[in-house]
């Protein structure tokens, strides 16, 4: 079964730091790229960072320029994110989600690729407060 | 960024009814739209991908459409298990966005 945990999760006063983990089984995780999704309390879902399959290239909201970093390790089938000078804004639960893709390799004259999130592990609370 | 707008924020429904749920985007995003279903305390959980393409387990009462800039997913008739959020979201261009979210209640 595909399976993705979080932990690491916790309170932290503002300013504060965290590394929260996201462990995947199941599938082949050095094949995936992986993102970290987050959603306020009563609010929706916000993206929040990715990171390729080899770790070679990321990418981040503009709310974690600065603050946020991904990283992953392969051998232990595990993707990070460091978040630096938390505020209480970035209170949420945060998922990583595998992304998958798919192909309408058929279509002329080119095919197109879509890509989606379509393993979601159950979320890490983080709270910012003092 | 691109934003994508859901409408209704909230419905009532009944078990058996027929629900349509919009999803505008501010620019033209092709058919790279993703629909999540997400039930209280839950993760979200993939239902459509590329606008109307049904994730392998999801019942076919599930349905997408749409293209450019509109959207609509369909439960064409609502199961008691259906009662949840449901979010679009884009992937045509980072920061992927998501709708603010659809609320489906028991009326």
């Amino acid at each position: 079964e595909m399976q993705l945990v979080e932990s690491g999760g916790g309170f932290v006063q503002p300013g504060g730091s965290l590394t929260i983990s996201c462990a995947a089984s199941g599938f082949t995780f050095s094949s995936f790229e992986m993102h970290w999704v987050r959603q306020a309390p009563g609010k929706g879902l916000v993206w929040v960072a990715r990171i390729k399959s080899d770790g070679t290239n990321t990418g981040l909201a503009d709310f974690g320029q600065g603050r946020f970093a991904i990283s992953r390790d392969n051998a232990m089938n595990t993707v990070f994110l460091r978040m630096d000078n938390l505020s209480p804004e970035d209170t949420a639960v945060y998922y990583c989600a595998r992304r998958q893709s798919y192909s309408d390799i058929w279509r002329a004259p080119a095919p197109r690729y879509f890509y989606f999130m379509d393993v979601w592990g159950k979320g890490t609370t983080v709270a910012v407060s003092a | 960024d691109i934003q994508m707008t859901q409408s209704p924020s909230s419905l009532s429904a009944s078990v058996g009814d027929r629900v349509t749920i919009a999803c505008r985007a501010s620019q033209n995003i092709g058919t790279y739209v993703n629909w999540y279903q997400q039930k209280v305390g839950a993760a979200p959980k993939l239902l459509i991908y590329a606008a109307s393409t049904l994730e392998n387990g999801v019942p076919s009462r599930f349905s997408g459409s749409g293209s450019g800039t509109d959207f609509t997913l369909t439960i064409s008739r609502l199961q008691p298990e259906d009662f949840a959020t449901y979010h679009c979201q884009q992937s045509s261009t980072f920061p992927w966005t998501f709708g603010q979210g659809t609320k489906v209640e028991i009326k």
